[in-house]
């Protein structure tokens, strides 16, 4: 089975400097990675997906991801934070199900929230 | 207006009384699925769906049931909730996930359930 790890729970950034969220998976086989934001009282919105077209990966508000198969990791990044990008991030990861032939098996990681201050 | 509706959004109910939480999405999506999320532990899987009677089990399918009997429905079911139940689901849905798919998934509001 698929499983997702995310480095720390809880990052603080100044506004400004770079956002470097980490997500690593467990899988025999490329899978499909996504990475998802979710502001407060509100449901998840995803950021970006790598479906084995290119490795790096462009998403939503000036963020991207770089697949590495070598280190089975995705992790996010921003160049510039900003007060608005304050919100909680998971990262999640596509699995094979032999029950319905598809990739409709996803795994999350349990998240990091990011704080930016002035 | 796209989007992804689940009712009720606040539930508090007792130990053992037959619930269901109904999820609706009026995007013509294939696929649907449905997440509990709790502190520390991130989104879970329950159980997902890739078309009109097609459902598979997510990661934490004991104690839920669900069916798709149209394509714009996943109802989400209770049949003996447990307070170990209480958490905050979210319903999800695609266009679709197959080979060749969009793979994005668009969240409805979440219902917050408590089981006392």
């Amino acid at each position: 089975a698929q499983s997702v790890t995310q480095l720390g729970s809880h990052v603080s950034v100044s506004e400004g400097a770079l956002v470097l969220l980490r997500c690593n998976y467990s899988s025999s086989v490329p899978p499909y990675l996504f990475w998802y934001v979710q502001y407060p009282n509100q449901g998840l919105q995803l950021l970006l997906k790598y479906t084995s077209a290119a490795t790096l990966v462009k998403g939503i508000n000036g963020f991207e991801a770089e697949f590495k198969k070598s280190e089975t990791s995705f992790h996010l990044t921003k160049p510039s934070a900003h007060m608005s990008d304050a919100a909680e991030y998971f990262c999640a990861v596509s699995s094979f199900s032999l029950t319905t032939d598809s990739w409709g098996k996803l795994q999350f990681g349990a998240g990091t929230q990011v704080v930016v201050t002035p | 207006e796209a989007q992804v509706t689940q009712n009720p959004r606040y539930l508090i109910t007792v130990t053992g009384k037959k619930l269901t939480v109904t999820c609706s999405q009026n995007m013509n999506h294939e696929y649907m699925s449905w997440y509990r999320q709790d502190p520390g532990l991130g989104l879970r899987q329950i159980y997902y769906s890739m078309n009109v009677e097609v459902t598979d089990k997510g990661d934490v399918p004991e104690g839920y049931k669900v069916s798709r009997k149209e394509k714009r429905n996943f109802p989400l079911i209770l049949e003996s909730p447990s307070p170990n139940q209480t958490s905050l689901y979210f319903c999800a849905s695609s266009l679709s996930w197959g080979v060749g798919g969009d793979y994005e998934q668009y969240f409805g509001p979440g219902t917050r359930l408590t089981v006392t």
